[in-house]
C-alpha cells in the first residue's frame, strides 16, 4: 500500500466546509483512495473512496488531483459531530485478504 | 446497511484471568473478520485476520497463544485474551467486509470493546 501523509490536526468552524488533505505521491495506477473516520471511543466508520474521478456521497466529497498524488476530503457543512480522527488509506481494490493499515490520521476539531 | 456488533463494550477483569470478546455481523455473512487493538492516543493496529473455518492469521509480534481467535460461523468471530495482564488493557475493535457495500476495502467496524485489566 502506498504511504500517505496527513496533517496531524485541523480546526474548522461549525457550519463551514472542512477540507482535509492527504498526500499519496507514490500511489500506483490500480490503488484507490479510501477515507475513514473514528469518533472518540468508537470504531472507525467508512466515508468514501475513489480511484481518479471525484466522488460524492451523503457524507462527503472526495477530490483527487489529476496526477493522483494528493486528494482532499470535503465535509461541506461541518457539525460538532464531525469532530473525529480522519484516516486516508491507499490500497488496491482487491486488497487481498489483508486488513487495512491505519496511519495517524488528522484530528479534525469542529469549533462552535 | 451492514452492522457489526461487539460484545461486551467494556470489561474489567483481574490479572491472570481470560476474557472473551464477540464480534457478530448482523445482516451479512463475513468469511473474513479483522481484529484491531488501539492504545490511548495511538492509531489502530491490526492484530489478526480471522477466517471462517480455518486458522487465524496473526500480524508480526502478536502472540497467537495469548490472543485466541475463533471464527466458527459466517457471522461470529471471537477473540479471547488469555491470562490477561495490565499491559493488555486496550480498546479492541473488530471489523468485517460486506462486499455488497462497494468492494473488499470497505470495512464495517464494531463499536469496540474496552478492556481494563487490574
Amino acid at each position: 500500500d502506498a504511504k500517505t501523509t496527513q496533517p496531524p490536526s485541523m480546526d474548522c468552524a461549525e457550519g463551514r466546509a472542512a477540507n482535509l488533505p492527504c498526500n499519496h505521491s507514490t500511489i500506483s495506477g490500480n490503488e484507490y483512495v479510501y477515507w475513514y473516520r473514528q469518533i472518540h471511543s468508537q470504531g472507525p466508520q467508512y466515508i468514501i473512496h475513489g480511484l481518479k474521478n471525484n466522488e460524492t456521497n451523503e457524507m462527503a466529497s472526495l477530490i483527487i488531483t489529476e496526477d493522483r498524488k494528493s486528494s482532499t476530503l470535503i465535509l461541506p457543512h461541518a457539525t460538532l459531530r464531525d469532530t473525529a480522527v480522519y484516516y486516508c488509506i491507499v490500497r488496491v481494490e482487491g486488497g487481498g485478504a489483508d486488513g487495512l493499515t491505519f496511519g495517524k490520521g488528522t484530528h479534525l476539531i469542529i469549533q462552535p | 446497511g451492514a452492522v457489526v456488533s461487539q460484545h461486551p463494550s467494556w470489561v474489567i477483569c483481574k490479572s491472570g484471568t481470560s476474557v472473551k470478546i464477540e464480534c457478530r455481523s448482523l445482516d451479512f455473512q463475513a468469511t473474513t473478520m479483522f481484529w484491531y487493538r488501539q492504545f490511548p492516543k495511538q492509531s489502530l493496529m491490526l492484530m489478526a485476520t480471522s477466517n471462517e473455518g480455518s486458522k487465524a492469521t496473526y500480524e508480526q509480534g502478536v502472540e497467537k497463544d495469548k490472543f485466541l481467535i475463533n471464527h466458527a460461523s459466517l457471522t461470529l468471530s471471537t477473540l479471547t485474551v488469555t491470562s490477561a495482564h495490565p499491559e493488555d488493557s486496550s480498546f479492541y475493535i473488530c471489523s468485517a467486509r460486506d462486499r455488497g457495500l462497494g468492494g473488499a476495502n470497505v470495512l464495517t467496524f464494531g463499536a469496540g470493546s474496552r478492556l481494563t485489566v487490574l
